[in-house]
């Protein structure tokens, strides 16, 4: 398996721009995690999906952004209109198992917003 | 007080040595523990994982958990230069679902084993 997948590997934008983050699970996977890791705060969890239902969204910073899995081998981060603050590298991971089993990572997209 | 503290480092250690890297907690109901290693531009990747208190030896990784000093360890024997990596420590209250379920992270500590 190739593992996760996320596209693009590095996006630059200017402030005010919609910026889509893709994401291709690892297949069978049932769960799907988007983290934002910066500096200051860390690796931070976003949002959740089970079976491309959203578990748990109380990560996601504000209405900017938006989260959705329309299938099993998809999703998509989306901030519309970004921010400069919202600079920073977003992973996405998927696990089999909710918490017991490895969370896999992928090896992220680094934003920047100018 | 930050739910996760972690010494974001930089450490540096020559080959061989041992190791020590740790984290402080405040939430008591953290019941899961693990430790993800991170190379330069990569995804985390999880390295040991622990469930309550206790010690988990792996290869020359040792993990430890003190619950009651909300205190863990990561110890590493014989330190590589392929070990150099940011280790972030990472755990969660448990497995019910919902926010319950949510990894807290430290911020991490930057690791170089020099030759």
């Amino acid at each position: 398996d190739a593992g996760v997948i996320q596209s693009p590997r590095h996006e630059v934008t200017e402030m005010g721009q919609e910026v889509t983050l893709r994401c291709k699970p690892i297949s069978g996977h049932d769960y799907l995690f988007w983290y934002r890791q910066t500096m200051m705060r860390g690796l931070e969890l976003l949002i959740y999906f089970n079976n491309n239902v959203p578990i748990d969204d109380s990560g996601m910073p504000e209405d900017r952004f938006s989260a959705k899995m329309p299938n099993a081998s998809f999703s998509t981060l989306k901030i519309q209109p970004s921010e400069p603050r919202d600079s920073a590298v977003y992973f996405c991971a998927s696990s089999l198992v909710l918490l017991r089993e490895t969370q896999y990572f992928g090896p992220g997209t680094r934003l920047l917003v100018l | 007080q930050k739910e996760v503290e972690q010494d974001p480092g930089p450490l540096s250690v020559p080959e061989g040595a041992i190791v020590s890297l740790n984290c402080t907690y405040s939430n008591s109901a953290f019941q899961y523990f693990m430790w993800y290693r991170q190379y330069s531009r990569k995804g985390p990747e999880l390295l040991m994982y622990t469930y309550s208190s206790g010690n988990k030896e792996d290869g020359r990784f040792t993990a430890q958990v003190d619950k009651s000093s909300k205190y863990i360890s990561l110890f590493i024997r014989d330190s590589q230069p392929s070990d150099s990596a940011t280790y972030l420590c990472a755990m969660s209250p448990g497995l019910s679902g919902g926010s319950n379920y949510k990894l807290t992270f430290g911020k991490g500590t930057l690791l170089t084993v020099n030759p």
